[in-house]
């Protein structure tokens, strides 16, 4: 089956760059969202198709995912960016999603 | 707006079973599938299953086939999810998510979750 590899944790300065690595074989032939989950809460979805932000989801977060691995970068920062990170992709031969193990940003 | 509102904790000895519900409001109901998703305590994100609310076909992760039953009631917008002969290992928060389609020229059609629920913790005990 299908699996998705993601760093363990990123840690990363205050106003500096985090990037977040999402692996799988052939992954710039899927269509790769990602969700962020703070603890005690549900996770949220803050990029989709690869590059997309919902509503309500800063610039400062962006998806690209032009080879492998895709990537998720958080740019300036924040205290408030400090949660897991969850990659995840559909897999059309089994109709089931496959999500990443998950990645904790750290704010130093 | 979209919300999906799930059923508060649940304690269960093993062995038992537990129902779910996830009430849904904002939108069409029968136009989005629902999934379940499970994170046990300091673990990542397991998918559980799907449900198509038009129809009630249901789809399960192998690892959960004969112990999980999805069901809906359309008249409420609510669809549940069942989890049978429960053991420690279950001890978990479940999700409901609300599965957006899209469609990517290189793999075809595939589904992201824009709206989740705010989890349902259920704890297992022996």
């Amino acid at each position: 089956s299908y699996v998705l590899t993601q760093p363990p944790s990123v840690s990363v300065a205050p106003g500096q760059t985090a990037t977040i690595t999402c692996g799988g074989d052939n992954i710039g032939s899927k269509s790769v969202h990602w969700y962020q989950q703070k603890p005690g809460q549900a996770p949220v979805l803050v990029v989709y198709d690869d590059n997309e932000r919902p509503s309500g989801i800063p610039e400062r977060m962006s998806g690209s995912n032009t080879g492998n691995p895709a990537t998720l970068t958080i740019s300036r920062v924040e205290a408030g960016d400090e949660a897991d990170y969850y990659c995840q992709v559909w897999d059309s031969d089994i109709h089931h999603p496959v999500l990443g193990h998950g990645t904790e940003v750290i704010v130093l | 707006q979209v919300q999906l509102v799930q059923s508060g904790a649940e304690v269960k000895k093993s062995g038992a079973s537990v129902k779910v519900s996830c009430k849904t409001s904002g939108y069409a109901f029968i136009g989005f599938y629902i999934h379940w998703l499970r994170q046990a305590p300091g673990q990542g994100l397991e998918w559980v299953g799907s449900l198509d609310p038009n129809t009630g076909t249901t789809n399960y992760a192998q690892r959960f086939y004969g112990r999980v039953d999805m069901t809906r009631d359309t008249s409420i917008s609510t669809v549940y999810m069942e989890l049978l002969s429960l053991n420690s290992n279950d001890t978990a928060v479940f999700y409901c998510a609300r599965a957006m389609s899209y469609y990517y020229h290189s793999s075809g059609r595939g589904y992201y979750f824009d709206y989740w629920g705010q989890g349902t913790l259920l704890t297992v005990s022996s």
